[in-house]
């Protein structure tokens, strides 16, 4: 089993759609995690931090599910400027180990379509 | 402009040869990172540095080199015994001294190994 897991997609939604993403973690001790997103061909930009009360940042909402091991991104209203591949990742150590070192699941695609 | 540049932004190289990609920030960031990415793959670590004149090697090494003998720079060399080259690589670096996990990353460099 991989350390970090996600459903590379694509997603194919219309403007306006909802749609929700999901990203496993297998080490339980794990304490951060992040979405980045990903532009074709560009580098990977931090979308949000995920918290563990969950937090929101206007159209976009993380949340963690420690008991099962998930962390979820949910876009509400996509724009087609939405279209990108998200990028969740984790740091397996936590407070273990000071390097911070991040793992990265391979990415779910997301296509919003007019 | 603070940030994290790389250049070349692509690269060719013969078999054989060994080339180096470099990474430099002006964030006063201590950690540095190097990662690859595959098509359609997650990022994988290659090297990281935490402090100058220090490195560590992340979960793919083999046939990779770094050097951090300032703290602004952390070049990676991608010798001849790697034997597939071909990806998109980033650096990214953290702000060790805010005890943070979020990385921010360069724009890459894409290398083609002809």
């Amino acid at each position: 089993r991989k350390e970090v897991e996600q459903d590379p997609g694509p997603f194919n939604v219309p403007e306006g759609a909802t749609v929700a993403f999901n990203c496993t973690y297998s080490n339980s001790a794990s304490q951060s995690f992040f979405w980045y997103r990903q532009d074709c061909r560009k580098e990977p930009k931090l979308l949000m931090s995920v918290y563990s009360s969950g937090n929101e940042d206007g159209r976009f909402t993380a949340q963690l599910n420690r008991a099962s091991q998930y962390i979820s991104l949910l876009i509400r209203d996509s724009k087609l400027s939405d279209s990108a591949t998200y990028l969740c990742a984790v740091n397996p150590m936590g407070l273990m180990d000071s390097s911070y070192k991040l793992i990265f699941g391979s990415g779910t695609r997301l296509l919003v379509r007019p | 402009d603070g940030g994290i540049t790389q250049s070349p932004k692509y690269l060719f190289r013969k078999e054989g040869q060994n080339v180096t990609l470099s990474c430099e920030q002006n964030l006063n960031h201590d950690a540095m990172y190097w990662y690859r990415q595959d098509p359609g793959q997650g990022l994988r670590l290659i090297y990281y540095s935490q402090i100058v004149n220090d490195f560590q090697k992340g979960d793919i090494a083999e046939g990779y080199s770094v050097s951090r003998e300032k703290k602004e720079s952390f070049p990676l060399t991608v010798t001849s015994a790697q034997k597939n080259p071909t990806a998109f690589y980033l650096c990214a670096s953290r702000n060790e001294q805010e005890s943070t996990d979020t990385q921010y990353f360069g724009p890459g460099t894409r290398l083609t190994v002809l």
